[in-house]
């Protein structure tokens, strides 16, 4: 069962935070979080296991709560590079490793 | 270090031939291959996976006999779109894991084959 990602897209000025949402219906073992420049591969962000697992890295930070079923993407401070398409994939409980990708969010950074 | 290596990067080809895909683990072994499909603007679609010296699993709805995979050795899965039609033109991604990858460890990706077909 594909997650659900929100917004589908957002605009921002350099600087400005943002946060990407993804939920699931099933129970989850894993959220990974991948940014996809056009026409290139998904460059991979970060994975959270359960257990309420939050991570950082630079300005870029993520939640997970398996309760919900729910992870965030937090993007502070963006910057230009920051632009691109997010995509949170979901792995199932029991690890089977086998990733179903939201559609993806669209984060555009003007200057 | 995790490199997954795709080639071609893109291909044109007409109706009716087949077309072939490589995806190779350059500095790892992969025991287990993703391919992922995507159309524009689009999410990426698990289309199968791939096992080291089995058959692969394909999701419901992808024709099999079509999108023929073979996963020869741990570093070496392939797809090869056979009598390929203009609605197979997409971009085809695979990815693979680290042979007894630890639960933190990331899918890594190749950069993907942009499939024209005309």
């Amino acid at each position: 069962q594909q997650p659900v990602q929100s917004p589908q897209a957002v605009i921002l000025r350099e600087g400005e935070d943002a946060v990407i949402n993804c939920s699931s219906s099933k129970a989850l073992y894993s959220v990974h979080w991948y940014r996809q420049k056009h026409g290139e591969a998904p460059v991979f962000l970060m994975i959270l296991l359960k257990g309420g697992e939050q991570k950082g890295h630079d300005k870029i930070s993520a939640s997970f709560n398996e309760k919900k079923q729910q992870s965030s993407l937090y993007l502070t401070a963006s910057q230009l590079s920051y632009s691109g398409t997010y995509f949170c994939g979901t792995e199932p409980q029991g690890g089977s490793e086998k990733l179903v990708f939201g559609k993806g969010t669209k984060l555009t950074v003007n200057p | 270090g995790a490199v997954v290596s795709q080639h071609p990067s893109w291909v044109i080809c007409k109706s009716g031939t087949s077309v072939k895909i490589e995806c190779r683990s350059l500095d790892f072994q992969a025991t287990t291959m993703f391919w992922y499909r995507q159309f524009p603007k689009q999410s990426l679609m698990l289309m199968a996976t791939s096992n080291e010296g089995s058959k692969a699993t394909y999701e419901q709805g992808v024709e099999k006999d079509k999108f023929l995979i073979n996963h020869a050795s741990l570093t070496l899965s392939t797809l090869t779109v056979t009598s390929a039609h203009p609605e197979d033109s997409s971009f085809y991604i695979c990815s693979a894991t680290t042979a007894g990858r630890a639960k933190n460890s990331p899918l890594h990706f190749g950069n993907g084959t942009r499939l024209t077909v005309t």
